[in-house]
């Protein structure tokens, strides 16, 4: 029963470092997205992907980069860390466009 | 108006309370509707969807006014367990982006 699985959970960048979040899901969904929540905030929509080799901009994509090269991983990519990109970061995907979303445990990322 | 504004909270009750919350959504093209749960420093798990219709899950009973462009969760009963961060999920239109509101942060007394 994995479903959405994300690396790393936690982690600590310094200003102007590189990472990329991993993600992977195990239940041949088409949809996939990731989204940031800050606290006392909704989440927002980074990337989101409506199949393999197809990706689009969500609300706050600047700062980042996706990928779709399968069905099951959707990586993203942030380059030159910012302190604004602090925050916990899920992986989510869909069946179908406006069906139920399933996350990830999300990633705790803090940039100092 | 935000695309989807929720009560801010915090509510507080005591076990055996009934809860309402509400949500306003802009878009009048919105075409899905959900509420999620989100506990403590956890992932959103899908609470229920919300139909034209209203639509009842034991203890959970979620209603739409699409003239109005409101959606509201009714909790009856209250549990300790039902302690947890509330989000009204809307979809903008035909398109693929969900909006979520900021959450509602109920707490439930003994």
């Amino acid at each position: 029963n994995a479903g959405v699985t994300q690396t790393p959970k936690f982690r600590i960048l310094k200003i102007g470092q590189s990472m990329t979040l991993q993600c992977t899901q195990d239940m041949n969904h088409n949809y996939m997205y990731w989204y940031r929540q800050d606290p006392g905030m909704g989440l927002k929509l980074i990337y989101y992907s409506v199949g393999a080799g197809i990706t689009d901009k969500g609300e706050v994509p600047n700062g980042y980069n996706v990928s779709r090269s399968t069905t099951e991983d959707f990586p993203l990519r942030l380059e030159l860390a910012a302190p604004s990109q602090t925050s916990v970061y899920f992986c989510a995907s869909s069946y179908v466009p406006d069906g139920e979303l399933f996350f990830g445990e999300g990633s705790r990322l803090t940039v100092l | 108006r935000k695309e989807v504004e929720q009560d801010p909270g915090p509510f507080n009750v005591p076990e055996g309370a009934t809860v309402a919350f509400n949500c306003t959504y802009s878009n009048s093209a919105s075409q899905s509707f959900f509420w999620y749960r989100q506990d403590c420093r956890k992932e959103p798990k899908l609470l229920m969807s919300v139909y034209s219709s209203g639509n009842e899950d034991g203890r959970f009973t979620a209603q739409l006014n699409r003239a109005s462009q409101y959606i509201s969760l009714l909790i009856r009963d209250s549990k300790l367990s039902d302690s947890a961060t509330y989000l009204c999920v809307v979809t903008q239109g035909s398109n693929y982006k969900l909006t979520f509101g900021k959450g509602t942060l109920l707490t439930v007394n003994p």
